[in-house]
């Protein structure tokens, strides 16, 4: 099973500011099977990124994914008020799936 | 606009077994992976399953072998999640999603407490 570990674990930061959070995985992502999310508290996740940089659906360009290998990164250019919440990353390998142990974006 | 509809909250007794639902709406039920995905209270998001509805496959998570059965209904365009021998540690939300290798697609959730 392939472990996937974000960092830092919690991330202070102020609108406006720039974030940058890391996922690297146990071992290199196949196909390109990488994937962000955003939750909010008593919310399910929303898809933010997959294929490491690809934006779904109705996402702001201010979000953005990149990497490759073991290691990739979500930046937020400019932090908005509804970007603070919990962010987790996802990969498919061999038909299973796992998560990293997320990352919070709290308001500094 | 797709939609996921699960169940509602369960209360189940350890040793018990929950079921739960999510029945898919506007788009076709059978070209797309339904996974299911949990969440214990303040924990991350944890993998359990997939089916693919078009042929019935299943994958599971080695994590739950022998407790868990995943099924779906295509004539009525519904996923079940079956979790058996419930234990305190099982309590969590429960979650299907839509898709192969990312999910873009989720239902609103499914709280399960196992409680004596």
């Amino acid at each position: 099973e392939i472990v996937l570990t974000q960092s830092p674990g919690t991330l202070s930061l102020s609108p406006g500011e720039r974030a940058t959070l890391s996922c690297r995985t146990s071992q290199s992502v196949s196909n390109n099977y990488l994937a962000w999310y955003q939750q909010k508290p008593g919310q399910a996740p929303r898809l933010l990124i997959y294929g490491i940089s690809n934006r779904a659906t109705g996402i702001p360009d201010r979000f953005s994914g990149s990497g490759s290998g073991t290691d990739f990164t979500l930046n937020i250019s400019r932090l908005e008020p509804e970007d603070f919440a919990e962010y987790y990353c996802q990969q498919y390998d061999n038909s299973r799936v796992t998560f990293g142990q997320g990352t919070k974006l709290e308001i500094k | 606009q797709v939609q996921l509809v699960q169940s509602g909250a369960e209360v189940k007794k350890p040793g018990a077994s929950v079921k739960v639902s999510c029945r898919a709406s506007r788009y076709t039920f059978t070209s797309y992976a339904i996974n299911w995905v949990r969440q214990a209270p303040g924990q991350r998001l944890e993998w359990i399953g997939w089916i693919i509805p078009d042929n019935g496959n299943t994958k599971t998570s080695q994590n739950f072998q022998g407790r868990l059965t995943i099924s779906s209904d295509t004539s009525a365009n519904t996923a079940y999640m079956e979790l058996s021998g419930l234990r305190a540690e099982d309590t969590a939300v429960y979650y299907c999603a839509r898709g192969w290798s990312y999910f873009e697609y989720w239902g609103q959730g499914t709280l399960v407490t196992v409680s004596s």
